[in-house]
């Protein structure tokens, strides 16, 4: 069974602090694909990235980077110089190969303060 | 239109009232999705479809809930007898094919008074 964990529920940051997102998956399958959105106040989810199983390159999108670790089936988020529009909670989510659903993590609360 | 689109955007009823919810996803977008999320939590998975078929139907929660997506575009969630338990943002998601991302509409907002 796939399963998403974010084991931060809510991170409090100070605006210009640079601050990492921990997301562990669990899947049985070889193929699978991971994500990551956000959702701010006006409660739309927007896609930020996607990250196939076979690919562990990292990634960086201007102030922000993810961290595809294979070996301790984590995809970590990381946002260098964080902003106070950053302020939104922010999900990972995992798709099989089969690609017939998304599971969500719980999701992390980050409030970015001024 | 440009994104995925969810009418209404918010839905009041009363308990025992059948409601139902559209959804118009991206033209041209193969695989819809539904979730639903209560306050809090993440999207919880409903149902799948890959064009006018229900690939996936395992997260309805039971038979009280039915989605269809007759012409393989526009998909309706239906709702019968509702609960007060039924409240959440009903989520629906469409992507160009399976494994890729998918892209979410701004969600029905249903309260079951």
């Amino acid at each position: 069974a796939q399963k998403v964990t974010q084991a931060q529920t809510e991170i409090s940051v100070v605006e210009k602090e640079d601050v990492t997102l921990d997301c562990v998956y669990e899947t049985r399958d070889t193929t699978y694909y991971l994500f990551w959105y956000k959702q701010p106040p006006s409660g739309e989810l927007v896609f930020l990235i996607r990250r196939n199983s076979f690919d562990e390159q990292n990634e960086i999108s201007g102030r922000y980077s993810w961290n595809f670790q294979k070996s301790t089936s984590s995809f970590n988020f990381t946002i260098t110089a964080s902003q106070v529009v950053d302020s939104a909670v922010y999900f990972c989510a995992l798709s099989e190969r089969n690609g017939q659903n998304f599971v969500f993590g719980p999701g992390t609360r980050l409030s970015v303060l001024p | 239109g440009a994104g995925v689109s969810q009418t209404p955007s918010n839905k009041v009823t009363e308990k025992g009232k059948y409601v139902e919810l559209r959804c118009d996803p991206i033209s041209g977008h193969t695989a819809l999705y539904w979730y639903r999320q209560s306050l809090g939590q993440g999207p919880e998975f409903l149902i799948y479809f890959q064009g006018t078929g229900a690939a996936d139907d395992s997260g309805l929660p039971n038979d009280r809930f039915f989605a269809v997506r007759p012409e393989g575009s526009v998909s309706t969630l239906k709702i019968q007898r509702t609960e007060r338990g039924d409240s959440a943002v009903y989520l629906c998601a469409s992507s160009p094919a399976r494994g890729t991302e998918a892209f979410f509409g701004q969600g029905t907002r249903l309260t079951v008074v």
